[in-house]
């Protein structure tokens, strides 16, 4: 089976820090995703990545970056948290044109 | 990105009542794929179409891919309190590797 692993179930950081979620794939996977999630606007993309140190901006990349220094790791950063970065992250990953299995969530809220 | 129309947004049926819900676009699809997410978890993967007119099934979920290639359904028949949760399509085309993800249809199943 196919695991994605996110390093934080539940996240709570202070505006203007600079906050890393970081994902894992155990599967070999070429692809990589990085998720939000929030009441009525379902799951919006923010970056994804087709191979190693390589990124592309998905729907809302504003405010967030991605590294993808290895092949299973896929990392989300916040320059600088704001208030309106308060959501659910989700990860997934998949080999190049399949369905895309996701990790459970990270909840961050933005104090 | 590409929007997909996902309805109802939400629904409150009696147990053992049958639900169906669908997804539309305005690009044609070449895969149509309906997640679930339980409460607290990431969505998993139930059923994954791959040419026009197909329905597949998988126990008590039935979905199907439109014909013209825009549309897809999702039936789940005799309900129970374990099919809450939200209910997700995600469509890809033919340009890249990428999913397109519906809104989500939030289900409570009453007993």
């Amino acid at each position: 089976d196919v695991k994605v692993t996110q390093s934080s179930r539940y996240l709570v950081k202070r505006t203007g820090e600079k906050v890393f979620l970081e994902c894992v794939q155990d599967m070999d996977h070429e692809n990589m995703f990085w998720y939000r999630q929030d009441p009525g606007l379902g799951l919006r993309l923010i970056y994804f990545s087709y191979d190693v140190k390589m990124k592309e901006k998905g729907d809302i990349p504003e405010g967030y970056s991605v590294s993808r220094e290895k092949k299973e790791r896929f990392s989300l950063i916040l320059e600088s948290a704001s208030t309106n970065q308060t959501s659910m992250y989700l990860c997934a990953s998949s080999l190049p044109y399949q369905p895309q299995h996701f990790g459970d969530g990270t909840r961050l809220s933005i104090l | 990105g590409q929007q997909l129309n996902q309805s109802p947004q939400s629904m409150f049926i009696q147990e053992g009542e049958d639900v169906s819900m669908n997804c539309t676009s305005s690009s044609i699809f070449n895969t149509w794929l309906w997640y679930k997410q339980d409460p607290g978890e990431g969505p998993v993967l139930l059923i994954a179409l791959y040419k026009a007119g197909e329905l597949t099934s998988n126990g008590r979920l039935t979905a199907q891919f439109g014909i013209t290639r825009k549309d897809s359904f999702l039936n789940i028949s005799a309900s129970i309190p374990s099919d809450v949760g939200i209910y997700f399509c995600a469509g890809q085309g033919n340009t890249g590797n990428q999913f397109y993800f519906g809104t989500g249809t939030s289900l409570t199943v009453i007993p």
